[in-house]
């Protein structure tokens, strides 16, 4: 089956801190991978995400590399800022297109 | 400006009493999906929408009804709600679904926080 597995958070970084959050998946076939961001009272919305393998996604200085060897999918960041805390979930979709798995999300605070 | 909106966004119910809870996007997407999330589990996938009249079950169907007469619309229906069903729901959008369409984003609207007593 599906399904994905993420770092346990909750994160907390100082400001201008590297950044990264473990992703691993399992999937039949090929699936796309997404990371997705949720800041507090609001629904997700998409981060970066990555269709095939050795494919990176980046958004707004976040980085993520598909590695089908691994079957991961980390998120990164050079340099947190303290508007980047949010909860940040994993997720892939099965090459049906229709079927979206999600990790239990990590919580990420950076403090100044 | 392009949006998921849902209805109610709190809800306070007692068991068995049927409830539904409203989706609408104004992008004109074809592929729409209800998930819940809890903690340590994340999102979970209800049902999606593939187009008008046409949805299917996701990962954790049971005790949810959909439907999708019209575009726009995607109602989730609880018939007979229990308290574990108290979840933060989420209805999101994409412009399309089905194989090769991946790369579309999928669009979340705010979440309905639902309690069943």
């Amino acid at each position: 089956g599906n399904s994905v597995t993420q770092m346990e958070g909750p994160v907390t970084l100082s400001e201008e801190a590297f950044l990264t959050i473990n992703c691993t998946y399992t999937a039949t076939g090929y699936p796309s991978l997404f990371w997705y961001v949720q800041y507090p009272g609001e629904g997700l919305q998409l981060l970066l995400k990555a269709t095939k393998a050795d494919d990176k996604g980046s958004n707004k200085g976040f980085e993520a590399t598909y590695r089908k060897e691994t079957t991961s999918f980390h998120l990164e960041k050079g340099s947190v800022q303290v508007s980047d805390s949010a909860v940040y979930f994993c997720a892939l979709s099965d090459p049906t297109g229709n079927q979206f798995y999600f990790g239990t999300g990590t919580s990420l605070t950076v403090i100044p | 400006e392009a949006q998921v909106t849902q209805n109610p966004r709190y809800l306070i119910t007692v068991t068995g009493k049927k409830l539904t809870v409203t989706c609408s996007q104004n992008m004109n997407h074809e592929y729409m999906s209800w998930y819940r999330q809890d903690p340590g589990l994340g999102l979970r996938q209800i049902y999606y929408s593939m187009n008008v009249e046409a949805t299917d079950k996701g990962d954790v169907p049971e005790g949810y009804k959909v439907s999708r007469k019209e575009k726009r619309n995607f109602p989730l229906i609880l018939e007979s709600p229990s308290p574990n069903q108290t979840s933060l729901y989420f209805c999101a959008s994409s412009l399309r679904g089905g194989p090769g369409t991946t790369s579309y984003e999928q669009y979340f609207g705010p979440g309905t926080r639902l309690t069943v007593t």
